[in-house]
C-alpha cells in the first residue's frame, strides 16, 4: 500500500528548465518530509527536507513547498543542469513510536536533463 | 561524513540458499536499516534495529530476518531465497534521538536470485 504517492515516473527537462515532482501523502501522523537523490550505481542521499510547519523551504536551486491542507508536497529544481539527472525519492515520516523510524518513500522520479 | 558500506556490490544465488548481506556504518549511530528497492516500487522497509540485539519488522519482512549483534554491523538474511527476493538491497543508518536525522544509505547489494 503505497502511502505516498510520487509523480511524473520520469521527466525529460531542457537545460536550463524548470523540474517539478510531486507527491501526495495520507498519513496525517508523517511530520518530516525529506528528498532524497540517487545516482545511478550509488545509494540514495538527503537533497533537502522540510517539516510541515513551513511552507517552503530553499536551498540552493531546489526548493521544497509544502501544503498541508492538500496533502501535498513538491521539488522544483530551478535552472536544471545535466548534473541534476538523477532518481528523486520523496519521503515521509511519523512523529513518533516506532512509526518514528519508518520512512515511507515514493515511487521515485527519474529526470533527465538535455544539455 | 557518514560512510556505510555494504560488503558485496552484486551477488548471485540460487533458490533456497542462506543469503547474508552484510553492512557495516562508521559513525556510531543507533538506528540500522535494510530497504529493499524495485522498479516503481520505491524504497521500502525490511527490517530495522534501533540498538545491539533489537530489531524491529518493517513493511516486508516475509522471508527475510535479521541480525545485530555489534552497535556498527547489521545483516540482512534470506533464509532460503526465492526468485521473488531478486532486488537491489540497501543498507541505511541514522542517529537517535535527532528530530531530522536522514537516513545515510550504503551503494547498495545487487542480488539476483536464479
Amino acid at each position: 500500500q503505497q502511502q505516498v504517492k510520487q509523480s511524473p515516473q520520469s521527466l525529460i527537462v531542457q537545460k536550463g528548465g524548470i523540474s517539478i515532482i510531486n507527491c501526495a501523502y495520507e498519513n496525517t501522523a508523517f511530520d518530516y518530509f525529506p528528498w532524497y537523490q540517487q545516482f545511478p550505481g550509488k545509494g540514495p542521499a538527503l537533497l533537502i527536507a522540510i517539516r510541515p510547519d513551513v511552507s517552503e523551504k530553499k536551498e540552493g536551486r531546489f526548493t521544497i513547498s509544502f501544503n498541508k491542507s492538500a496533502k501535498q508536497f513538491s521539488l522544483h529544481i530551478m535552472d536544471s543542469q545535466p548534473g541534476d539527472s538523477a532518481t528523486y525519492f520523496c519521503a515521509a515520516r511519523p512523529a513518533s513510536g516506532t512509526g518514528g523510524f519508518k520512512t515511507i518513500f515514493g515511487a521515485g522520479t527519474r529526470l533527465f536533463v538535455k544539455a | 561524513d557518514v560512510k556505510v558500506t555494504q560488503s558485496s556490490r552484486y551477488l548471485v544465488k540460487r533458490t533456497g540458499e542462506k543469503v547474508f548481506l552484510e553492512c557495516v556504518q562508521d559513525m556510531d549511530h543507533e538506528n540500522m536499516f535494510w530497504y529493499r528497492q524495485d522498479p516503481g516500487l520505491g524504497l521500502r522497509l525490511i527490517y530495522f534495529s534501533y540498538d545491539v540485539k533489537m530489531k524491529e519488522k518493517g513493511d516486508i519482512p516475509e522471508g527475510y530476518s535479521v541480525s545485530r549483534e555489534k552497535k556498527e554491523r547489521f545483516s540482512l538474511i534470506l533464509e532460503s531465497a526465492s526468485t521473488n527476493q531478486t532486488s537491489m538491497y540497501l543498507c541505511a543508518s541514522s542517529l537517535v534521538g535527532a528530530q531530522n536525522s536522514p537516513l545515510h544509505f550504503g551503494n547498495g547489494t545487487r542480488l539476483t536470485v536464479t
